[in-house]
């Protein structure tokens, strides 16, 4: 089936270490996201990707990385500068023009223990 | 400025009512406004979606309304059923801009049996 698989659904990180959130779509979408969900916030934007092995920040990059080596897929870390990591990570992905349909992961929560 | 502002909050409604979610934004140059349905534990998924060219847009028992001039848009659901209980948000972006949507804060529907 297409679309975009986040992995794992649910992780748990020690305070100090660093861990990286898993994103793969088969839709062929050029362009790629990563949102984070806080209660009554809605989503916010952490790092966006139109192509390969080019990546731009969003409103909340702080404490984060990404990379895009390859067009399906776009991980994120989430580094021990982020001080409150606690949250729930959605990938997303669409064809490059604007304006167009954001398709989203199933998302992944990470909890800081 | 990209904000998009979302209200209410919460609403809950009687199982076939009519539920009104509104949202306002400030960007004049904003020229797609989609909503976005999420259900517990899961991603985001579209809803339905409108352009400024048009005032009204329907899909079955989800309006979009759209008011330009009062830079304003409203989702509305009739014959509100249980199953519509979720979180909805609206969602602007803008031609051109790589940076895809801006999210309002979103709306806990709660449709009573």
């Amino acid at each position: 089936d297409g679309g975009i698989t986040q992995s794992p659904k649910y992780l748990f990180r020690k305070e100090g270490q660093n861990v990286t959130l898993s994103c793969e779509q088969n839709l062929n979408h050029d362009a790629m996201y990563w949102y984070r969900q806080d209660p009554g916030q809605g989503l916010r934007l952490i790092y966006y990707s139109q192509i390969v092995n080019d990546f731009q920040k969003g409103d909340i990059a702080e404490g984060y990385s990404v990379s895009r080596e390859k067009k399906e897929s776009f991980p994120l870390t989430v580094t021990s500068a982020q001080k409150n990591p606690t949250a729930f990570y959605l990938c997303a992905s669409s064809i490059l023009s604007s304006g167009n349909t954001i398709y989203f992961g199933e998302g992944s929560w990470l909890t800081v223990v | 400025q990209q904000q998009v502002k979302q209200s209410p909050q919460s609403l809950i409604v009687q199982k076939g009512g009519i539920s009104i979610i509104n949202c306002a934004y400030e960007n004049t140059a904003f020229d797609y406004f989609p909503w976005y349905q999420q259900f517990p534990g899961k991603g985001p998924a579209l809803l339905i979606a409108i352009r400024p060219d048009v005032s009204e847009k329907k899909e079955g028992r989800f309006t979009i309304s759209f008011n330009k001039s009062a830079k304003q848009f409203s989702l509305h659901i009739m014959d509100s059923q249980p199953g519509d209980s979720a979180t909805y948000f609206c969602a602007a972006s803008r031609s051109g801009s790589a940076r895809q949507l801006t999210f309002g804060s979103g709306t806990q529907l709660t449709v009573l049996p």
